[in-house]
């Protein structure tokens, strides 16, 4: 079936520190892949997608590339902020599976200044 | 333009007690998804809905069931409740059934089962 892994949390930075947040995935069909955010109290929010292989998805400073050679979607940021604390979920769709997602166990962030 | 709405925020049942749980798309959205969050078992696929019509299922059992009326509105009911059913539930619109669409989620409702 389809599975997406991403690394162990919490991870924790200083304010300004580089961040990278690993995510591999296996797909039965050809998947797009996105990156959501959860805030405490809160739903999630769309970070990021890609839709197919060596595209880019890019929001707020974070960026991620979609890999299908090593089938990967790790997210960075060049300087992180306290206000970029929070739950990140990497989560694939199967084209032509509908709209299911398939989510990471997701990677909690902590930022300190 | 108003984001997804789910209603209750907040409840609180007993085992044995069924409940039903409320999600109101964005205007314009026609597909409907619902997702359980458990610190155990993360974030899983429970239904989606397109045109009033259930187009997948994740799998969990028959107490958990849903439906969407012809104002895009869904409903999800869980019976005969469980204490593993205390879970984060969220709902998530998008306008199409599409690879390229973008979901959005609502803020959930936190079902506290005792």
């Amino acid at each position: 079936g389809d599975s997406v892994t991403q690394m162990e949390g919490p991870v924790t930075l200083s304010e300004e520190a580089f961040l990278t947040i690993n995510c591999t995935y296996t797909a039965t069909g050809y998947p797009s892949l996105f990156w959501y955010v959860q805030y405490p109290g809160e739903g999630l929010q769309l970070l990021l997608k890609a839709t197919k292989a060596d595209d880019k998805g890019s929001n707020k400073g974070f960026e991620a590339t979609y890999r299908k050679e090593t089938t990967s979607f790790h997210l960075e940021k060049g300087s992180v902020q306290v206000s970029d604390s929070a739950v990140y979920f990497c989560a694939l769709r199967i084209t032509g599976g509908g709209n299911k997602l398939t989510f990471g166990t997701g990677t909690q962030l902590k930022v300190e200044l | 333009k108003a984001g997804v709405t789910q209603t209750p925020r907040y409840l609180i049942k007993t085992r044995g007690q069924q409940v039903t749980l409320s999600c109101s798309p964005i205007s314009g959205h026609r597909s409907v998804s619902w997702y359980q969050q458990t610190p155990g078992q993360g974030l899983q696929f429970l239904f989606e809905y397109f045109s009033e019509t259930q187009r997948n299922k994740g799998n969990f059992p028959g107490r958990f069931s849903g439906r969407q009326f012809s104002n895009s509105r869904s409903e999800m009911n869980v019976s005969t409740l469980e204490l593993g059913d205390s879970a984060l539930y969220l709902c998530a619109s998008s306008l199409q059934v599409d690879a390229a669409d973008t979901q959005y989620f609502g803020p959930g409702t936190r079902l506290t089962v005792l």
